[in-house]
């Protein structure tokens, strides 16, 4: 059973658009770790943000935001005002347990940020 | 310095040959992974090193091969490569014992195409 799913596919925006990415994930652990990757047409898979599960606190950083909610286990992430430099493909991704020895991505969703 | 190296960066090749992708770490983690990503953009994790050990072994063909010979270090080999093969595969490292968040640390992926 997928463990992350990221149900949009592709998202077209115009900039200056908001764009918010969904992602629900499934775990039956107490202690676990959300993720968000950015992979630019480039290649290379970046790292955004790590979340720990006794911390349901919104973050925010310059134009990017995630809302956890462990009552509808969702990590969603919005960007702000995109740009066209945020087309790329944006994977969340779940940890289980500190003993557990890999990340669990979704299936990404691309952004096209269209100027 | 790359915390996460790994070459080639790109590996065009015929059927049935053999090839390795080689990765290597500066950052002091002990544990190393390989992933692949295939032509959809999914990222599967192969094989999973702690202190040169095995400890994740996710139902991928014998014909390929990881080798750690230091926790710095892991290499994959693979044989008699087959159509299927083609995808970008990622070394990723992270720290496991003692601070374990489930984050990874890439590489920049290496593009094999078998032709």
């Amino acid at each position: 059973a997928q463990k992350v799913t990221q149900a949009q596919t592709e998202i077209s925006v115009v900039e200056k658009e908001d764009v918010t990415l969904d992602c629900v994930y499934e775990t039956r652990d107490t202690t676990y770790y959300l993720f968000w990757y950015k992979q630019p047409p480039s290649g290379e898979l970046v790292f955004l943000i790590r979340r720990n599960s006794f911390d349901e606190q919104n973050e925010i950083s310059g134009r990017y935001s995630w809302n956890f909610q462990k009552s509808t286990s969702s990590f969603n992430f919005t960007i702000t005002a995109s740009q066209v430099v945020d087309s790329a493909v944006y994977f969340c991704a779940l940890s289980e347990s500190p003993s557990d020895y890999k990340l669990s991505f979704g299936a990404g969703t691309t952004v096209t940020v269209r100027a | 310095d790359t915390a996460v190296s790994q070459t080639p960066k790109y590996l065009v090749t015929q059927m049935g040959n053999d090839k390795s992708i080689k990765c290597e770490q500066n950052l002091g983690h002990d544990t190393m992974y390989w992933y692949k990503q295939d032509s959809k953009k999914f990222l599967k994790i192969m094989f999973s090193y702690n202190n040169k050990e095995l400890i994740i072994n996710e139902t991928v063909p014998n014909r390929f091969s990881p080798k750690s010979p230091d926790k710095a270090h892991l290499n994959l080999h693979i044989n008699s490569l087959e159509l299927g093969d083609s995808a970008v595969y990622f070394c990723a490292s992270s720290q496991v014992r003692l601070t374990n968040t489930g984050e990874l640390f890439f590489g920049e992926g290496s593009r094999l195409t078998v032709l």
